[in-house]
């Protein structure tokens, strides 16, 4: 099973819709989680941490679940903008600073 | 603006020929990183440091060599580049001891080999 798993796509949706990102991961000591974004051939930037208690900026929303060691990103009102591959991050394990990326999903809003 | 910077932005080697990457940072974060990202692939981290303490992940081949001569600069040194070498090479900092702190990654290095 790889560390952090997620569905490549490409996810094809028109301006305006509502699309939602999954993504596994193995360690159960994993305490830090995070989605970036990544633009074609550009370097990856934090889109937002996750949170336990869940959390939101603007159109976007992020979930985790621990018990079942999963992750959610909620894209609502979709712009041209957001196309983009989006990298589910997590840390290795417990207390450390290494990250380990799933190799992204890859999102194509359309007008 | 506070950053992290990599030079050259594209760089094309001979296969076997010695090239070295740059990558300097104004956020005086003193944990660095060195990623190779493959395309359509998640970025692989191959070494880190924490200071100077140097941190080589288990599968990164020797042919991959790193120096941080210090806290704003970090090399990654490619002894023989192979055509399986070409890859971008992304440099990230982050603050130690907080395992949320975000990675801040510069705008990574194309490597070619010819």
């Amino acid at each position: 099973r790889k560390e952090v798993e997620q569905d490549p796509g490409p996810f094809n949706v028109p301006e305006g819709a509502t699309v939602a990102f999954n993504c596994t991961y193995s360690n159960s000591a994993s305490q830090s989680f995070f989605w970036y974004r990544q633009d074609c051939r550009k370097e990856p930037k934090l889109l937002m941490s996750v949170y336990s208690s869940g959390n939101e900026d603007g159109r976007f929303t992020a979930q985790l679940n621990r018990a079942s060691q999963y992750i959610s990103l909620l894209i609502r009102d979709s712009k041209l903008s957001d196309s983009a591959t989006y990298l589910c991050v997590v840390n290795v394990g417990y207390n450390t600073d290494k990250l380990i990326f799933g190799t992204g999903t890859r999102l194509q809003v359309f007008p | 603006d506070a950053m992290v910077i990599q030079n050259p932005r594209y760089q094309v080697t001979q296969f076997g020929k010695p090239v070295t990457l740059s990558c300097s940072q104004t956020l005086n974060h003193n944990v660095m990183y060195w990623y190779q990202q493959k395309s359509s692939q998640a970025p692989k981290l191959l070494f880190h440091y924490y200071d100077k303490d140097f941190n080589n992940e288990a599968d990164t081949p020797d042919n991959f060599q790193s120096r941080r001569p210090n806290t704003s600069f970090c090399f990654l040194d490619i002894r023989s580049p192979g055509l399986g070498d070409a890859a971008m090479y992304l440099c990230a900092t982050s603050r130690e001891g907080l395992a949320g702190n975000e990675q801040f990654f510069g705008p990574g290095t194309r490597l070619t080999v010819l």
